[in-house]
């Protein structure tokens, strides 16, 4: 299957300070990439869909401000989380494929980001 | 929007037990796909199939959109197929996003 990688796979940092990470197709062109967020014991819950060239479209509750999503090429998307907190702990994970890469809607994954705010 | 609910929420086996996942949701769908979630967090495809039956080695998948649901099946448990499975689905033919269901959590007991 097609190939999503995300950097980087573990962070820690202060509260108050903002993150960086990385989402890439490695052997395909993605105009389209998907951020979701998954608590512990939890479901995955979609935030955010990362248009290549555009703004990002962000689900309902999600704040836009905090969670800023750039997608300046085709094969990169990054998602900034802004003067995190502890709540914003969490493991954030990537997807791109679709009909561009298999010809279907299936979707890859990235292996995630596990994120921890002090 | 779509509802996914995946039933039994945990299952704990023997290893060379069989078991069946179930997958229901709310609306019409265009894509279902099968994952299964590793204890690091990484989500496996299993499965692309939003419709008939898939089979690959111990596993095998069977939709039935008319009726909203799908099955997961998995024979002859091993140990490493414990973790979290989801399906998720899309319902958008515009937009490929997932909507991922509440996950079955499968331990596999030697």
């Amino acid at each position: 299957g097609a190939v999503v990688s995300q950097h980087p796979s573990w962070v820690i940092c202060k509260s108050g300070t903002s993150v960086k990470i990385e989402c890439r197709s490695l052997d395909f062109q993605a105009t389209t990439m998907f951020w979701y967020r998954q608590f512990p014991k939890q479901s995955l819950m979609l935030m955010a869909t990362s248009n290549e060239g555009s703004k990002a479209t962000y689900e309902q509750g999600v704040e836009k401000d905090k969670f800023l999503i750039n997608h300046a090429s085709l094969t990169l998307s990054t998602l900034t989380v802004t003067s995190a907190h502890p709540e914003d702990s969490s493991f954030y994970i990537c997807s791109a494929g679709g009909r561009r890469v298999a010809n279907t809607g299936e979707l890859f994954f990235g292996e995630g980001s596990r994120l921890t705010v002090l | 929007g779509i509802q996914v609910e995946q039933s039994p929420p945990d299952l704990i086996l023997q290893e060379g037990a069989n078991s069946t996942l179930r997958c229901n949701f709310s609306d019409s769908v265009n894509n279902l796909q099968w994952f299964h979630q590793n204890p690091w967090g990484q989500l496996i495809n299993l499965f692309y199939i939003p419709s008939g039956t898939k089979q690959n080695g111990r596993l095998s998948a069977t939709t039935v959109a008319t009726e909203r649901y799908s099955l997961l099946y998995i024979s002859s448990s091993q140990t490493t197929d414990s973790g979290v499975y989801f399906c998720a689905v899309g319902a958008n033919f515009g937009n490929e996003k997932l909507t991922f269901g509440t996950g079955t959590r499968l331990t596999i007991i030697p």
